[in-house]
């Protein structure tokens, strides 16, 4: 089992929907939570962390976070052209042995948006 | 405000050479991480330091792969002997001390191996 694992893609919607990308980790011990984003060729880039259960947002994006279900989603409203690429899942701060430095991610989600 | 810069952007080499990267993170970061990414998978945690300590290097790593942070600034990422197996996407990250700070990734540096 991946300790991070995301859901499969790849996800298409058109311009103006919400997209929804889902994460479950193993890791009971896992604190942190981030979403990168990564477009093609490029490097990640942080879009939206979250620590503790419930909702998180930033502008268009909101994050949710379920501990006891060991879920993170993230949801974009408005969906744009220019958010098509492959989001990333990341879980840190595990306990079962692990160092509070290390991230660990799922394999990504690629989005697209098409007009 | 200055990012995580990486260098060299690319590098070529044929098997069996060594090869060395370098990261300068965000000027007022403490934590800097490599972590390597292979072609449709997420980045893959290779080591980190708390200024120049090195505080955790995963056990996937191969005694090949070195990382120094000797002043506790820039970093030096170093592979011996290179093999096919390395060509991958070589990422450095870096965040301020303490629990649950975000890591701000560089450009990455990418490997070829002939």
């Amino acid at each position: 089992q991946k300790e991070v694992e995301q859901n499969s893609g790849p996800l298409s919607v058109p311009e103006g929907a919400i997209a929804s990308l889902n994460c479950t980790y193993s890791d009971r011990g896992s604190q942190s939570f981030f979403w990168y984003r990564q477009y093609s060729g490029k490097s990640p880039e942080l879009i939206m962390f979250i620590y503790s259960n419930g909702d998180k947002e930033d502008g268009r994006f909101t994050a949710q976070l379920n501990k006891a279900s060991q879920y993170v989603s993230l949801l974009i409203r408005d969906s744009q052209p220019s958010d098509s690429a492959t989001y990333l899942c990341a879980a840190g701060g595990g306990a079962g042995g692990t160092s509070y430095g290390k991230l660990t991610f799922g394999q990504g989600t690629i989005l697209t948006v098409h007009p | 405000d200055t990012g995580v810069s990486q260098d060299p952007r690319h590098k070529i080499t044929k098997r069996g050479q060594n090869v060395t990267f370098r990261c300068d993170p965000i000027s007022e970061h403490n934590r800097l991480y490599w972590y390597r990414q292979t072609l449709g998978q997420g980045p893959e945690f290779l080591t980190y330091f708390q200024n120049e300590a090195q505080l955790e290097k995963s056990r996937l790593l191969s005694d090949r792969f070195s990382a120094e942070r000797p002043k506790g600034s820039f970093s030096t990422l170093e592979i011996q002997r290179t093999e096919q197996g390395d060509s991958a996407m070589y990422l450095c990250a870096s965040s301020p001390t303490g629990l649950n700070q975000p890591q701000h990734f560089g450009d990455g540096t990418r490997l070829s191996i002939l």
